[in-house]
């Protein structure tokens, strides 16, 4: 089954402790995006990849880091979580850029105390 | 600045009728754009692309597309509850290789 699966979906932290949401898909696409998304303000864009080794930094970046070492994984690492990193995490994948559809994760929902 | 303007509803409609869902955007590098429903709590789904000038039907659905006036639209017919969510615009820039998506349009289709 075509799909894109993140872990964990539901994560509590505190303050400064590092952690890493992982995205995997299993549909050989290309360009993953990592998307926080918050009431009121959407679905923002952290970070995304166009392939292996390409990463380059969407609309909210800060406090987030990425990388694209397999082109299958898309890991999201938050080095010092801050209670302002509390959202709703979502990973996605598709083909290529363009007019191909986005298959998104189930989502991870992060609180950090 | 925000690239992608929906207007956050919420959009109540009775049971069998249209719901007109409109989006604005103002990046004229946009190339494509989407629509996804999304229901509480879950993933967005795509529902619809679009990418000319004019209408693409797909069932119940019609994604209207105005590059000149930078809209797009969706409309469902005969909406059901089961239409009840949110819907999400999203556009495709191929200058910045990226999408962006506005707020969402809640809608609710009343029985």
């Amino acid at each position: 089954e075509a799909q894109v699966t993140q872990n964990p979906r539901y994560l509590i932290t505190v303050t400064g402790k590092k952690l890493t949401v992982t995205c995997s898909q299993n549909m050989n696409h290309e360009y993953m995006s990592w998307y926080r998304q918050d009431p009121g303000l959407g679905l923002r864009q952290i970070y995304y990849s166009m392939n292996v080794e390409v990463t380059d930094k969407g609309d909210v970046p800060e406090g987030y880091k990425v990388s694209r070492k397999e082109k299958r994984n898309f890991p999201l690492i938050l080095e010092s979580p801050s209670p302002n990193q509390t959202s709703l995490y979502f990973c996605a994948s598709t083909l290529r850029t363009g007019v191909y559809e986005q298959y998104f994760g189930p989502g991870t929902r992060l609180t950090v105390t | 600045q925000k690239e992608v303007e929906q207007n956050s509803g919420p959009l109540s409609v009775p049971e069998g009728a249209i719901a007109s869902l409109n989006c604005t955007y103002s990046d004229r590098g946009s190339q494509s754009f989407f629509w996804y429903r999304q229901y509480s709590g879950k993933s967005p789904e795509l529902i619809m692309f679009i990418y000319s000038n004019g209408d693409k039907e797909d069932g119940r659905f019609t994604a209207q597309l105005n590059k000149a006036s930078q809209y797009v639209s969706l409309l469902i017919r005969d909406s059901q509850p089961s239409d009840s969510a949110t819907y999400l615009c999203a556009g495709f820039s191929g200058g910045y290789q990226k999408v962006t998506f506005g707020i969402g349009t809640k809608l609710q289709v009343i029985p």
